[in-house]
């Protein structure tokens, strides 16, 4: 069964900094893995999928995520941090020829100035 | 271009109520979802349709119905309100294929009391 697990609530990180949100999957076969961020009272907004090819994808904002086949990770990074970053990230994954794309539970990034 | 449409916005229901959530989308897409969010447990699938003419249950089906009327719309019926539904709930739609993302609606916010 594809599953994805974001170990962290929250992540605090001061503005200027880098930030990195953790997501690691599971999943049969190849996974196509996406990353989307959600704003107060707003619906989920894409930011970057990794389909094939380098294992480094970027993506809206600045933000980018390295696919770790390895660690079944897909941990997404940016290098210096915004206030306006602040908002929920969730990280999905979904199997080769499935419909369905599989949530973690969320991490709420808190950035400070 | 307005993508995903959802309606109401906001709802409060009492117990035993029923109601129907819309969902409309303009993007020529074979698949719809729909999702609640609730704190801590992320986007969980209620119900979803892979094509116009076809529904597939999720992961909490239970206290739902859906009807996919046409390829553009999906909505999602509460029969009998009950407070455990109460939730954030968002639509989604994709083309079909496991490398692409959804789009989302900007979500329903329903409270039972």
């Amino acid at each position: 069964a594809q599953s994805v697990a974001q170990p962290e609530d929250q992540v605090n990180v001061a503005e200027g900094n880098p930030l990195t949100v953790k997501c690691t999957y599971s999943v049969s076969g190849n996974p196509y893995l996406f990353w989307y961020v959600q704003y107060p009272n707003r619906g989920l907004q894409f930011l970057l999928k990794y389909i094939t090819g380098d294992n480094l994808v970027k993506g809206s904002y600045g933000f980018e995520a390295e696919f770790n086949k390895s660690q079944t990770s897909f941990h997404l990074k940016k290098p210096s941090a915004l206030v306006s970053d602040s908002a929920l990230y969730f990280c999905a994954v979904s199997q080769y020829n499935t419909d369905k794309l599989i949530f973690g539970t969320g991490t709420r990034l808190q950035v400070f100035p | 271009n307005a993508g995903v449409t959802q309606t109401p916005k906001f709802q409060v229901l009492k117990t035993g109520q029923s109601m129907t959530l819309q969902c409309a989308q303009d993007m020529n897409h074979n698949s719809m979802y729909w999702y609640r969010q609730d704190p801590g447990m992320g986007l969980r699938l209620i119900y979803y349709s892979a094509s116009e003419g076809t529904t597939d249950k999720g992961e909490v089906p239970n206290g739902y119905n859906v009807s996919r009327l046409n390829k553009r719309e999906f909505s999602l019926r509460l029969e009998s309100a009950a407070p455990s539904q109460t939730s954030v709930y968002f639509c989604a739609s994709r083309e079909t294929g496991g490398g692409y993302g959804y789009t989302f609606g900007s979500g329903t916010r329903l409270t039972v009391v």
